[in-house]
This record gives structure tokens, C-alpha cells and sequence, in this order.
């Protein structure tokens, strides 16, 4: 069965660059059809999706975050990843990957990021 | 962007009753919509997709309604492990915008 799994470094510090991976496990990141997105959580808040990419390396973004937004694949480690550039305290949040179609199943865990001075 | 509104916020409901969520779009969003829950602690679990079609595995007590504008979830009689934190999400403007719903939280009455 299909897993994801993110990793990344808890706490990071404001105005610096946040990192996420987000590791594919029991599939192909490859398969035909399926998109990987992340999306955001703030604490005691709702889900807000970040954006979307494909195997191919075509990216979708939400246009709120688009100017600071990077996400990447790498297919030879079956895995993608989230940038955030210049991050300030709310951008902290649990931040989830998830396979996509068009909505969003499964998903991982979560991490969380906390952005602190 | 398209936006959802859930309500009621929060749905105070008995273990056995019927619960009745609704998402409303601010325009058309067909039948693309999906519902989740969340769980304290725990990521969101996709329910519905289609409006109203139930993911694998998901208890024929949930069941998904409308198309347009308007929507709803029913779980037709509440057990423990549903009292949780529903989303909508729609995806009409997929692959570029995508948008939740600010939830509803269904609690024990």
C-alpha cells in the first residue's frame, strides 16, 4: 500500500528557507495520472493547499504563496520536495504531503514546522 | 478562487443520531468535491470524492449529496470514532487552485 512519509527540520528560523521532502513508498512516483502535492495545517486552523507537481516536473502553486514557493521531484529517489523561502512565524504549521489525483488520498503523517526567531 | 464556506462550525450531536454537514462553493464546482475528516493529531482521511462517491473502505453510514454550489455530508447514525473535524474540498479548478473548507468540527452532544 502506498505510503508517504515527510521529513524535515522542526524548527527553522525566521526569514530563512524552509525544506521538506516528502519520501513515496509502496509506488512509483512515475505512475501515470497521479499527482503529489503538499498542503499546510497552522495550528488549531484549517488545511490550505500549497501546490501540486507532476512526475514530469511541471508544478501548479497557490497563487498566495506562489512567490516563495518551489516544488521539486526527484524520481530516481521517488521522492519530492517543498521549499519556502522567507518565512516568518505564520508559516509555522504541520505541513503534509499527499498523492493526488485531484483530491488529495493518501496522506502522510504530517510534520511540524515551527518558525521562530 | 473559489471559496468554501462550511457550516455549522461546530455540530453538537448524540452517538446513534443523524449528522448533517453542508459546504457551500461561492460558484459552481459541478460534482468536484471531496470530503474529509480529520482526527486530533491525526492527517486528514479522504471520505467522499465525486461528491458523492466513498472511498475504499469508508462505512456506508457516510454519504455525500449535491452538485453546484451546494453540498452535504450525512453520517446517518454516529458512532465514537466519528466525532472529528469534517473538510470539503473542491477541485473544479484543478490542477490550479484548490480550496478547503474551514471545517466543521462534529462533537459529542
Amino acid at each position: 500500500q502506498l505510503q508517504l512519509q515527510e521529513s524535515g527540520p522542526g524548527l527553522v528560523k525566521t526569514s530563512e528557507s524552509l525544506s521538506l521532502t516528502c519520501s513515496v513508498s509502496g509506488g512509483s512516483i512515475t505512475s501515470n495520472g497521479y499527482f503529489w502535492g503538499w498542503i499546510r495545517q497552522p495550528p488549531g486552523q484549517g488545511l490550505e493547499w500549497i501546490g501540486t507537481v507532476y512526475y514530469s516536473g511541471t508544478t501548479y502553486y497557490n497563487s498566495s504563496l506562489k512567490s516563495r514557493v518551489t516544488i521539486s521531484v526527484d524520481t530516481s529517489k521517488n521522492q519530492f520536495s517543498l521549499n519556502l523561502n522567507s518565512v516568518t512565524a505564520a508559516d509555522t504549521a504541520v505541513y503534509y504531503c499527499a498523492r493526488l489525483t485531484s483530491y488529495f488520498h493518501p496522506w502522510g503523517q504530517g510534520a511540524l514546522i515551527t518558525v521562530s526567531a | 478562487e473559489i471559496v468554501m464556506t462550511q457550516s455549522p462550525a461546530t455540530l453538537s450531536v448524540s452517538p446513534g443520531e443523524r449528522a448533517t454537514l453542508s459546504c457551500r462553493a461561492s460558484q459552481s464546482v459541478n460534482s468536484n468535491l471531496a470530503w474529509y475528516q480529520q482526527k486530533p493529531g491525526q492527517a486528514p482521511r479522504l471520505l467522499i470524492y465525486g461528491a458523492s462517491t466513498r472511498a475504499t473502505g469508508i462505512p456506508a453510514r457516510f454519504s455525500g449529496s449535491g452538485s453546484g454550489t451546494e453540498f452535504t455530508l450525512t453520517i446517518s447514525s454516529l458512532q465514537s470514532e466519528d466525532f472529528a473535524v469534517y473538510y470539503c474540498q473542491q477541485y473544479n479548478d484543478w490542477p490550479e487552485g484548490l480550496t478547503f473548507g474551514g471545517g466543521t468540527k462534529v462533537e459529542i452532544k
